[in-house]
């Protein structure tokens, strides 16, 4: 079956130890989304590709990375990682359609915990 | 600035009866509106969405009903089942966003037998 797939589903790092979340996708898609969600909070956005092309969410903090070598994986770097930033880390894709805001939907991964010590 | 509120944490509602969750949103760009729900453990799963275009849409037990001047929709779960119990997240897209969606805080459904 198609589908998003993320690495590992929980992930304790301790304070400042840099931490790498992956997400791989079968369906093919052109775009891939990185959220971020804190408990009992709304998930938010903080970049995604369209292809090889970067957007970052304009309050997005530095301290996350992401790379996109090829269609079917994307990463997630968090370079220093706070208490802070302690959330489930969700991964979506879309396709063209949808990026142009011909409705649609976006498909999301089962999401990584993240757990900072 | 929280542009989509779902504004009710919880909802408890009994087998067989109707659940109406609601959403309100601000942005008067936004064009497109979907339902996600959400289990434990998983990713959010696309439910039903609908159209700025439209002012309802149908699919099966679930209906969801937008009324641009209000800025509100709301999604009709009839008749609940235990199994729909789960976290219900609202979301928005506008047209030129990169398929950008902003969320709701979402709102835990709970169907007892």
């Amino acid at each position: 079956d198609a589908m998003v797939i993320q690495n590992p589903r929980y992930q304790v790092t301790q304070f400042g130890k840099p931490v790498t979340l992956s997400c791989s996708q079968t369906l093919n898609h052109n775009v891939m989304y990185w959220y971020q969600q804190k408990s009992s909070q709304a998930p938010k956005l903080l970049f995604h590709y369209y292809d090889k092309d970067f957007n970052n969410e304009a309050d997005t903090p530095d301290n996350f990375q992401s790379r996109r070598p090829n269609t079917s994986f994307c990463f997630l770097d968090i370079r220093s990682p706070g208490l802070g930033d302690a959330a489930m880390y969700l991964c979506a894709t879309s396709g063209l359609a949808t990026y142009r805001g011909k409705g649609e939907t976006q498909y999301f991964g089962p999401g990584t915990r993240l757990l900072v010590l | 600035d929280q542009q989509v509120k779902q504004n009710s944490p919880s909802l408890s509602v009994q087998e067989g009866r109707i659940s109406i969750l609601n959403c309100d949103y601000t942005n008067s760009m936004f064009d497109y509106f979907l339902w996600y729900k959400k289990y434990p453990a998983e990713g959010p799963t696309f439910l039903i969405s609908i159209s700025s275009i439209k002012d309802k849409n149908e699919d099966g037990r679930f209906t969801v009903f937008l009324n641009k001047s209000a800025k509100h929709l709301s999604l009709h779960i009839v008749p609940s089942q235990p199994g729909d119990s789960a976290v219900y997240f609202c979301a928005a897209s506008a047209n030129n966003q990169g398929g950008k969606l902003i969320f709701g805080q979402g709102t835990e459904l709970s169907v007892k037998p």
